[in-house]
């Protein structure tokens, strides 16, 4: 069974400018959540997606978007990129709601540089 | 919010040695899991443990969730070992909806 797939891989963009990000979860799985991995910061929850619905979101600003289509696959958005965006995303994807009883898989991540 | 705190933030060690890493955290939690995550950034799954003992191969890990702390064990460590290690715990945001909460990590060297 194919893993949890993330495109772009690398992303340049200049400040100002949006990107778009995506994810395809596992085969069967519904629920997609993403998270930003900084230096600095650490790793940190941005939202989670269970039947094209969001579920939780964590502390960013309202820049960060996302969605999740019918297949389940999500996408993320970023308005008015900043410096500080420059980060690795990273995706998971779970059978069900929440990770209520079920192991989260992780992406290999989208590295966005900002300049 | 939980606090998760990982130790040691860093740990240098020689081929075969064996290490211990641990994971405390400041709440009740529904889910545990420990990861490695490789020099290219990927997350790889080790163990899904809110409680117990589970063992794979060269790894295991116990969890004890009315202690509030998790322990990874590496035996006769190798190489291929190195990297950062994350512990990530899943508690109730607001009923149905829940998050991971990872750890700053611990970075291992395995040196030859």
């Amino acid at each position: 069974k194919a893993g949890v797939t993330q495109t772009p891989r690398y992303l340049i963009k200049t400040r100002g400018q949006q990107v778009t990000l995506s994810c395809s979860p596992i085969s069967g799985h519904r629920s997609v959540s993403w998270y930003q991995q900084t230096p600095g910061q650490g790793l940190q929850f941005l939202f989670e997606y269970f039947s094209e619905t969001q579920r939780n979101k964590g502390n960013f600003p309202g820049r960060f978007s996302g969605r999740q289509f019918s297949n389940s696959r999500s996408e993320m958005n970023v308005s008015t990129l900043e410096l500080g965006d420059s980060a690795l995303y990273l995706c998971a994807s779970s059978l069900g709601p929440g990770t209520w009883g079920y192991e989260q898989y992780f992406g290999p991540g989208t590295r966005l540089t900002v300049t | 919010g939980i606090q998760v705190e990982q130790s040691p933030p860093d740990l240098i060690l020689q081929e075969g040695a064996n290490s211990t890493l641990r994971c405390n955290f400041s709440d009740s939690v529904n889910n545990l899991q420990w990861f490695h995550q490789n020099p290219w950034g990927q997350l790889i799954n080790l163990f899904y443990i809110p409680s117990g003992t589970k063992q794979n191969g060269r790894l295991s890990a116990t969890t004890v969730a009315t202690e509030r702390y998790s322990l990874l064990y590496i035996s006769s460590s190798q190489t291929t070992d190195s990297g950062v290690y994350f512990c990530a715990v899943e508690y109730e945001v607001i009923e149905g909806a829940q998050k991971l909460v990872f750890g700053q990590g611990t970075r291992l060297t395995i040196n030859p």
